[in-house]
């Protein structure tokens, strides 16, 4: 069956300190990756996908297949990094690409 | 529209009424999903619209539960004789032609059945 694990509900770091927001898979094939984040009071938006290697807002992911593993890292955490990060994992079947969500990780960034 | 737009943003029925959801996607995205997220939950997957494609209705919990969409724009999804477990924030995003791609969220709209 098809799952990803975020096995932390809330993570709590203090502002400078490197964060890492874990993800799990567990697919046949070969998934495509993405986190997503949504602040406060504002909507589900995308920050980065596994295929473009990018770093958005200082945040990177790598894909460790060996791991099945996608986690979130930045090196220094800041206050406005607070926010729901969800990790999702999509596999074509079929023709579809239905990407699925994990429960997501509570980030608090205290000053 | 400039961005996924749901509607209402809040809806409030008592138990056992229908209610009827609505999302207008971003003009020229294909794909369109709808998603369940209940207090403290991950996002729960419903249905999925492609183009001109049969959906993909593996996600629905019920048969309580239905969604159209008008060629590629306007979707509804309606839940008959609401129960109170389908309290919840229901979203919606849509596409281009997907894979590889992200998908562009709407606000959402809560349902609180009481």
């Amino acid at each position: 069956a098809q799952r990803v694990t975020q096995p932390e509900k809330l993570l709590s770091v203090f502002k400078g300190a490197p964060v890492e927001l874990k993800c799990n898979y567990s697919y046949s094939g070969s998934p495509e990756l993405f986190w997503y984040v949504q602040y406060s009071r504002q909507r589900l938006q995308l920050l980065l996908r596994h295929i473009s290697r990018e770093s958005i807002k200082g945040f990177t992911a790598d894909l460790n297949k060996g791991e099945t593993s996608f986690h979130l890292k930045k090196p220094f955490a800041q206050e406005e990094d607070s926010a729901m990060y969800y990790c999702a994992p999509q596999v074509s079947s079929g023709g579809s690409y239905i990407p699925t969500f994990g429960r997501g990780t509570s980030l608090i960034v205290h000053p | 529209g400039a961005g996924v737009s749901q509607s209402p943003s809040n809806k409030v029925t008592e138990k056992g009424k229908d209610v009827e959801l609505r999302c207008d996607p971003i003009s020229g995205h294909t794909a369109l999903y709808w998603y369940r997220q209940r207090l403290g939950q991950g996002l729960e997957f419903l249905i999925y619209f492609q183009g001109n494609s049969a959906p993909d209705k593996s996600g629905l919990p019920s048969d309580r539960f239905s969604a159209e969409r008008t060629g590629e724009s306007v979707s509804t999804l309606t839940i008959q004789r609401t129960q109170q477990e389908d309290s919840a924030v229901y979203l919606c995003a849509s596409s281009l032609p997907p894979g590889g791609g992200g998908y562009t969220f709407g606000s959402g709209t809560r349902l609180t059945v009481v």
